[in-house]
This record gives structure tokens, C-alpha cells and sequence, in this order.
């Protein structure tokens, strides 16, 4: 079974401190894997899309990496902010065409 | 315009009520698909169109029943729902069908969030 798992649950940090959200996926035959982030009762932003021939992504303070055959992947926020706290998602596409998702990592950013 | 729109953003119905929920997307993306997000759990895939037809149909009830009228709008009938069924419903869009070697990111509306009484 295709499964995408995110520890830890729920993550605290204090304000300017860089930090790292993990992903793990069981099948490396994935064609990309995308990062999200849901802020409470609100829909989905997407960060960060990773096809299957790159190993990294940058925007801004954010970087993502895949290493497929770890099944691994990080987002790594530098320089935290409050307005980073937010639920973190990771998606990944596998074989059968549709974005299976993580249960997420929820940041809480402390000023 | 890198948005994808829902409307309403809110919405309470009986059971034996009928509502739509819409969606939009002006990027020229032809893929669209609607979710399903229960409360602190990821969302789960329903519909995917691609090209403004049913792709992806994930063993969904036929109380909840999809319509692509054109590449830029989706809706999402409801009929007969059951208080199990409120959840944030969530619509995004890319620019390829999902079928292919080449996938595209997607991109995701505010959702509705629906409450079944």
C-alpha cells in the first residue's frame, strides 16, 4: 500500500530558529511530490512542487528536498516567523495518478 | 490570475435538502478535482475531470454527484446528505491531466465548509 506518513504531529519553535518538517513515502516510484501548507479552517497553499528527476526546490526562506531512495523528503524553513504557523501537508503522486496525502505536521511558530 | 474560487464558503443544509457547491479556475488548466477534508485529517480525493470528463470516480456515494460544464467550472450536487458527510470540501485545479509522465502542480480553493444537519 501506497502510504505517505509525516512525524511529528505537531512541532513548536521559537521565533528566527530554522527548522525541518520530514516526509517519508513507502514507494519510490513517484512521478512528484508537492508541499502544502492549511491554515485553520482554510484551504490549501502550495509551497513547493518537486518532480521526480530533481532533488530540490527553493522559494524564498523555504527549501524542499526529495531523495527517492530513501523515500524521503524535508522542508526545511529558515528564519521562522509566526506567520509561519500553519498545518504543513506533504503530497506525493505516485503510479496510479493521484496525490496521495500525509496527515501533516502542525507548526506553531512561538513570538 | 493563479486562483481557484469557491462559493459558498459556507453552507448548512437538512438531509433532505438539495445544493450545489461551485468551483472555478481562469488559469486554462484542464484538470479539476474536488476532496474531501474531514477535521485535522488530510484530504481524501473524490472526482478528477480531465478535459471535462470524469477521470477519477473514488467509490464515491451517488448522493454526491459531479459536473464539469465547461474547462473553468465544477460542481458538486449534493442530495441526501447524512450529518457523516460535513466536512470541508476543497476544489483544485492543474494545468494537464493527471494521467501522463508529466504531472502538474495543483492549485487549491478556500473550500466550503459544509455542515449536514
Amino acid at each position: 500500500k501506497q502510504e505517505v506518513t509525516q512525524i511529528p504531529a505537531a512541532l513548536s519553535v521559537p521565533e528566527g530558529e530554522n527548522l525541518v518538517l520530514n516526509c517519508s513515502f513507502t514507494d519510490s516510484a513517484i512521478y512528484n511530490l508537492q508541499w502544502f501548507r492549511q491554515d485553520p479552517g482554510k484551504g490549501l497553499t502550495s509551497l513547493l512542487l518537486i518532480q521526480s528527476s530533481q532533488r530540490e526546490q527553493t522559494s524564498g526562506r523555504l527549501n524542499a528536498s526529495l531523495d527517492k531512495s530513501s523515500g524521503r523528503s524535508t522542508l526545511y524553513i529558515a528564519a521562522s516567523q509566526p506567520g509561519d504557523s500553519a498545518t504543513y501537508l506533504c503530497a506525493v503522486t505516485f503510479g496510479n495518478e493521484k496525490l496521495t496525502f500525509g496527515t501533516g505536521t502542525r507548526l506553531t511558530i512561538i513570538p | 490570475d493563479t486562483e481557484v474560487t469557491q462559493t459558498p464558503k459556507h453552507l448548512v443544509m437538512g438531509m433532505t435538502n438539495k445544493k450545489s457547491l461551485k468551483c472555478e479556475q481562469h488559469m486554462g488548466h484542464r484538470a479539476m478535482y474536488w476532496y474531501k477534508q474531514k477535521a485535522k485529517k488530510p484530504p481524501e480525493l473524490m472526482f478528477v475531470y480531465s478535459y471535462e470528463k470524469l477521470s477519477i470516480n473514488e467509490s464515491v456515494p451517488s448522493r454526491f454527484s459531479p459536473e464539469c460544464p465547461n474547462s473553468s467550472l465544477l460542481n458538486l450536487h449534493l442530495h441526501a446528505l447524512q450529518p457523516e458527510d460535513s466536512a470541508l470540501y476543497l476544489c483544485a485545479s492543474s494545468q494537464e491531466p493527471t494521467s501522463g509522465l508529466v504531472l502538474y502542480e495543483q492549485f487549491f480553493g478556500p473550500g466550503t465548509r459544509l455542515t449536514v444537519l
